[in-house]
């Protein structure tokens, strides 16, 4: 059973970056039919699509995220990465890691998530 | 790239059924035939339910359905019960592999 775990602090401060790391465990990050992305939900919120990776580092952006969004893969850690800079209280949310079903594109497998609060 | 257009709440008493609308434009909901659908209950990780408009995500009873219908897809809940009461989310694929989620719909049970 396909595992997905997220892991970064918790707290951030305004202007600066946000950094989350997803663990896979339980399949390969590198097979050709996945993404590997994140989604996001401010507290009382729905859902956001912030992005995706490809196992081969390829990755596809939020247009009204791209200019602040990188994402990465480590396939030799079976992790991928999220970073997201000059955050304000706005980007306060849970940080969803998941995988993606690409050619049928749904989200097949969610982590936990995990809330990140940005405030001074 | 804007959010998909759900009803923010939708309500129904034990056995009725309920309908949620999901409303994107040509270049999402109307464009592929790549939407689905998510539960989420309070302080839970969302669950899929339908995929490719009508496809039933495994364990997912039929009593949820999906349908498309150009820009618009919806997701049916007939014979209400209560574990039904959550929030439900559509998505869909918006080309160049990127994704849209709907805003949102609170489905109380009376």
């Amino acid at each position: 059973q396909l595992q997905l775990q997220e892991s970064g602090p918790g707290l951030v401060k305004p202007s600066e970056t946000l950094s989350l790391t997803c663990t896979v465990s339980g399949d390969s990050i590198s097979g050709p039919n996945y993404f590997w992305g994140w989604i996001r939900q401010p507290p009382g919120k729905g859902l956001e699509w912030i992005g995706n990776v490809f196992y081969t580092g390829d990755t596809y952006y939020n247009p009204s995220l791209k200019s602040r969004v990188t994402i990465s893969v480590d396939t030799s850690k079976t992790q991928f990465s999220l970073r997201l800079s000059s955050v304000t209280a706005a980007d306060t949310a849970v940080y969803y890691c998941a995988r993606l079903r690409r050619f049928a594109d749904y989200v097949q497998y969610w982590g936990q998530g995990t809330l990140v609060t940005v405030s001074s | 790239q804007s959010a998909l257009t759900q009803p923010p709440s939708a309500s129904g008493s034990p056995g009725q059924s309920v309908t949620i609308s999901c409303t994107g434009t040509s270049s999402d909901v109307g464009g592929y035939d790549f939407v689905s659908w998510y539960q989420q209950h309070p302080g839970k990780v969302p669950k899929l339910m339908i995929y490719e408009v009508n496809k039933w995500s495994s364990g997912v009873p039929d009593r949820f359905s999906g349908s498309k219908s150009g820009n618009t897809a919806s997701l049916t809940v007939s014979g209400l019960q209560a574990e039904d009461e959550a929030d439900y989310y559509c998505s869909s694929y918006a080309g160049s592999n990127t994704y849209v989620f709907g805003t949102g719909t609170k489905v109380t049970v009376l």
